[in-house]
């Protein structure tokens, strides 16, 4: 059984550019999240994506966008990159509609670089 | 601003020690705190996800215990060995924070020597 898998591994853009992430969910899940991990901090919470709907979204600008396809697989866009969007992008699956005690299970995710 | 906290930063531990961390989040419309743990170069494990307060969960030599009503949760790790040395993560849940989104800590780094 296939966890949590995230595309490409590693990416370098430059100041200005975009960037997509994709995610593919563990099987058998149908809702995605996407968190943000900044150097020396938590994992920061983007949005979660439910039934190709953005369920609940963080305190991310709207250059932070996302979808969710039928199969459940889910992107991640980023528009016009800053440098302070250097970090580790996690996605993290889930299966349900969103209680308190459903486990969301990460991928090992796409480090992106912005020059 | 919702903030949990986890201490200490970092631990550095020889083989065979116990040690335990800690992790304070908001007690106020608390609804779950999960546990994970995350080696280098790997994904984030699931280890524990805890709702009702003195509830106590445990998982191989690693336990946890809750109490929601002070707002803190320990994370013990009995006779440590080299491959328990990673960052232990304490995500919280509440009613201000919606069901979907996990709050994480910045995590407690461990390094355990042989």
């Amino acid at each position: 059984d296939a966890g949590v898998t995230q595309s490409p591994t590693h990416l370098i853009k430059t100041r200005g550019q975009q960037v997509t992430l994709r995610c593919s969910p563990k099987s058998g899940h149908d809702t995605v999240s996407w968190y943000q991990q900044a150097l020396g901090q938590g994992p920061q919470f983007i949005f979660q994506y439910y039934e190709e709907e953005e369920r609940q979204r963080g305190n991310f600008p709207d250059r932070f966008s996302g979808h969710q396809f039928p199969n459940y697989s889910s992107e991640l866009n980023v528009n016009a990159l800053l440098l302070g969007d250097s970090a580790l992008y996690l996605c993290a699956s889930s299966w349900g509609t969103g209680g308190a005690t459903d486990t969301q299970y990460f991928g090992p995710g796409t480090r992106l670089t912005v020059l | 601003i919702l903030n949990v906290e986890q201490s200490p930063q970092s631990l550095h531990v020889q083989e065979g020690d116990s040690t335990n961390f800690t992790c304070s989040f908001p007690s106020s419309n608390f609804y779950a705190l999960h546990w994970y743990r995350w080696e280098t170069a790997k994904s984030p494990e699931a280890l524990f996800v805890m709702t009702l307060n003195g509830d106590e969960k445990k998982k191989g030599r690693i336990s946890a215990t809750l109490n929601t009503k002070e707002g803190y949760s320990y994370l013990y790790i009995k006779g440590s060995q080299p491959e328990d040395s990673a960052t232990y993560l304490c995500a919280f849940k509440g009613a201000n924070t919606g069901f979907q989104k996990l709050v994480f800590g910045t995590g407690t780094r461990l390094l355990v020597s042989p």
